[in-house]
């Protein structure tokens, strides 16, 4: 499968402040998907991107592919104690999901 | 719509055992997956099954196996436990060729 590199591991912010999670390929991505995981929860599904350069936006998320479709972002605006969990991205391509490793968001109130 | 059901939630095995886990997916999904997740090595595909076939694999050892049946209902098989096989093992389902997948609580393994 293809691989995705994610950084960084871990993030510790202020409530209210920003945070960003990167999701870098060598190769070129089919699609990418997001996903969420609470501690002592599963993983759930937050968006797919398909499209080079593609811009989507969920409430104060807001999720980029790049124009090459080799990395993708998500960034999260004035963050919440809510919004406390590990992000993943996740490529589908041949389809043998390949997840980064995640980025932990720790917001301190 | 119910969602993806797993059980056990807990199994503490003995090295050298095996153990059957077991996956629901949600009503109308032929695709199960199964996955492996450890602090170590992150979250890592196993298998994806559907319509009763294995679709596609991921790079484990042929003790984890696994099967599907005909109402999509799914398990998975590990034999001869070793030590490193204490993880959580989430399974997740999703409809025709989408790539949304909705994972279950997952089964907690401990291999002692």
């Amino acid at each position: 499968g293809q691989q995705v590199m994610q950084i960084p591991q871990y993030q510790h912010v202020q409530e209210g402040e920003d945070f960003t999670t990167y999701c870098n390929s060598s190769t070129t991505l089919s699609n990418i998907q997001w996903y969420k995981q609470r501690p002592g929860g599963h993983p759930v599904f937050l968006i797919q991107l398909v499209k080079s350069g593609e811009v989507k936006k969920q409430k104060r998320l807001t999720f980029q592919f790049g124009e090459a479709k080799k990395n993708s972002s998500l960034h999260i605006t004035a963050t919440q104690t809510t919004d406390v969990g590990t992000y993943f991205c996740e490529s589908g391509g041949s389809y043998i999901p390949t997840f980064g490793r995640g980025t932990s968001l720790i917001v301190h109130p | 719509k119910a969602g993806v059901t797993q059980t056990p939630r807990y199994l503490i095995k003995t090295r050298g055992q095996q153990v059957t886990l077991s996956c629901s997916p949600i009503s109308g999904h032929r695709s199960v997956s199964w996955y492996q997740q450890t602090p170590g090595q992150g979250l890592q595909f196993l298998f994806e099954y559907f319509s009763e076939t294995q679709r596609n694999k991921g790079n484990f050892p042929g003790r984890f196996s696994g099967r599907q049946f005909s109402n999509s209902r799914s398990e998975m098989n590990v034999s001869t436990l070793e030590l490193g096989d204490s993880a959580l093992y989430l399974c997740a389902s999703r409809f025709g060729s989408s790539y949304e997948q909705y994972f279950g609580p997952g089964t907690r393994l401990t291999v002692t």
